[in-house]
C-alpha cells in the first residue's frame, strides 16, 4: 500500500531564516506530488506541483520554491521566511492520468505546521 | 467566480442523525470529478468519497453518499448515523477535465456533532 511521510511535524522559524520541508512517498512509482499551504480556519492554496522528476509547476509567485530530486521526494524551500508564511503545508500525491475513467484523487500527508516569529 | 462553492461555514448537528452537507460547483466541461475530503483537527485531509460526472449512480462509501445532482451543479455530501468522531471540517472539491494536475477546494464546512 502506498503512504505518504512528511517532516517536520511542527516548526518554528525566525523571520529571514531558510526553510527545507520534505515529503516522500511509498508504494507508488512517477506519481503526481503538490505542495498546498492552508492558513488558520481557511481553505487549502496549491503552491506548487509536479508530475515528474525537475519538473515543478508553480501557482503562486511568493518566496517558496519546490524541488522534485527524486521520483518520490518533493521539498519545499524558502530562502528567507516571512511572518505570512506561516501555516500548516501539506503534501499530496495522486496516481498520473491513465487515460479514460481517470480518477485524479489526491491523498495527504500529516502536514507541517510552520510558524514564523 | 468561485469554482466551488459551500456555503454552510458551521454545523450543529445531533449525534445519530443524518447530516448533509452542502456544495455546487460549475464548470463548463462535460467531464469533471467532485471529491470530498475529512480534516479533523489533526489536520491529516482523509479522502471520503469520488463521484464521476458520467457515473449513472450516486457514490457511496459505507455511511458515506454523494447526492449528484448534475442539472443543479450540486454535490452534497451525505453523513448517515452521525458519530461523534465525524466532527471536523469537511471540504468539497473539483477536477476540471481530465487534468491531472490540480483540484479546486472549496472553502469548507466545520461540522459539530453534539452528544
Amino acid at each position: 500500500s502506498q503512504t505518504i511521510h512528511q517532516w517536520p511535524a511542527t516548526l518554528v522559524q525566525p523571520v529571514g531564516s531558510p526553510l527545507s520541508l520534505e515529503c516522500t512517498v511509498e508504494g507508488t512509482s512517477n506519481p503526481n506530488l503538490y505542495w498546498y499551504r492552508q492558513a488558520a480556519g481557511r481553505g487549502l492554496q496549491l503552491l506548487f506541483y509536479s508530475v515528474g522528476i525537475g519538473q515543478i509547476s508553480s501557482e503562486v509567485p511568493q518566496n517558496l520554491s519546490a524541488s522534485r530530486p527524486q521520483d518520490r521526494q518533493f521539498i519545499l524551500s524558502s530562502k528567507k521566511l516571512l511572518l505570512s508564511d506561516s501555516g500548516f503545508y501539506l503534501c499530496a500525491w495522486s496516481v498520473p492520468k491513465q487515460g479514460r475513467g481517470f480518477v485524479g484523487t489526491q491523498y495527504f500527508g500529516p502536514g507541517t505546521r510552520l510558524l514564523v516569529l | 467566480a468561485q469554482k466551488i462553492t459551500q456555503t454552510q461555514p458551521g454545523m450543529f448537528v445531533q449525534e445519530k442523525e443524518a447530516v448533509t452537507l452542502d456544495c455546487t460547483y460549475d464548470t463548463s466541461d462535460p467531464s469533471y470529478g467532485l471529491f470530498w475530503y475529512k480534516q479533523p483537527s489533526s489536520g491529516e485531509m482523509i479522502f471520503l468519497i469520488y463521484q464521476g460526472s458520467y457515473d449513472q449512480q450516486n457514490a457511496t462509501e459505507g455511511r458515506y453518499s454523494l447526492n449528484f445532482q448534475k442539472a443543479r451543479k450540486s454535490a452534497n455530501l451525505v453523513i448517515s448515523a452521525s458519530q461523534l468522531g465525524d466532527s471536523a471540517m469537511y471540504f468539497c472539491a473539483m477536477r476540471e477535465g481530465n487534468r491531472d494536475d490540480k483540484i479546486i477546494f472549496g472553502k469548507g464546512t466545520r461540522l459539530h456533532i453534539l452528544p
